[in-house]
């Protein structure tokens, strides 16, 4: 069955430096797509960045960039130059590449950016 | 462009009443996906429709819920009678077909059942 885990119910960073929000995940699909979400305390989710099972270029996106490394299953999420804005749920995604499409989600990680 | 917009923002009723959760997809968006986070747990996926077809309802928890999408626009989840352990927050999303094409979330709809 697929999932994803992320161990870090919750992190510090302090603003302007980098931080590492980690996710792995088990598939036996060849073919899928990992993503990240936003969640600020108003409640949307926000699309963050991408990455397809094919992809061999990590996924860019402004401050944001993900560390996909294959053979671990892991697609952690590097937010640079951090920003009090960021402070966040941050959920990490898998969806299928046929059939429904759907998501499956991790339990997220609350990131929280000090002055 | 709108985004995805769900109706009510937050609901708070009695076990044994129901409650109507209200979702309208990015125009021309195909895919609808409805989806529930209980408190401190992971989103959990409930159903998906392609246009006014569900296409996959294996997330739904029983048969307490009930999901329709009319014409394939707007679609509304109906939970009845409700139990205490459906509080949460239920979000919908919606994209168009293919699998690169992110989903887009609406802001949810808090639920909480007394």
């Amino acid at each position: 069955a697929q999932k994803i885990t992320q161990t870090q119910p919750g992190m510090f960073v302090q603003e302007k430096e980098a931080v590492t929000l980690d996710c792995t995940y088990d598939t036996s699909d060849q073919s899928y797509g990992l993503f990240w979400y936003k969640q600020p305390s108003s409640g949307e989710m926000i699309f963050l960045i991408y990455q397809g099972s094919y992809d061999e270029q990590n996924a860019t996106e402004g401050r944001y960039s993900l560390n996909f490394q294959k053979a671990r299953k892991s697609a952690n999420l590097v937010i640079s130059a951090s920003q009090l804005g960021d402070s966040a749920m941050y959920f990490c995604a898998m969806r299928e590449a046929s059939g429904t499409y759907k998501y499956i989600f991790g339990t997220g990680t609350r990131l929280k950016v000090l002055a | 462009e709108a985004g995805v917009t769900q109706f009510p923002s937050h609901s708070v009723i009695e076990k044994g009443q129901t409650v109507t959760l209200r979702c309208d997809p990015i125009s021309g968006h195909d895919n609808l996906y409805w989806y529930r986070r209980v408190m401190g747990k992971e989103i959990k996926f409930l159903l998906h429709f392609v246009k006014e077809s569900k296409q996959d309802e294996s997330g739904m928890p029983n048969n307490r819920f009930l999901a329709e999408r009319t014409g394939g626009t707007y679609s509304t989840l109906k939970v009845q009678p409700a139990e205490l352990e459906d509080s949460g927050v239920y979000f919908c999303a919606s994209s168009q077909v293919g699998a690169s094409y992110e989903a887009f979330f609406g802001q949810g709809t808090r639920l909480t059942v007394v």
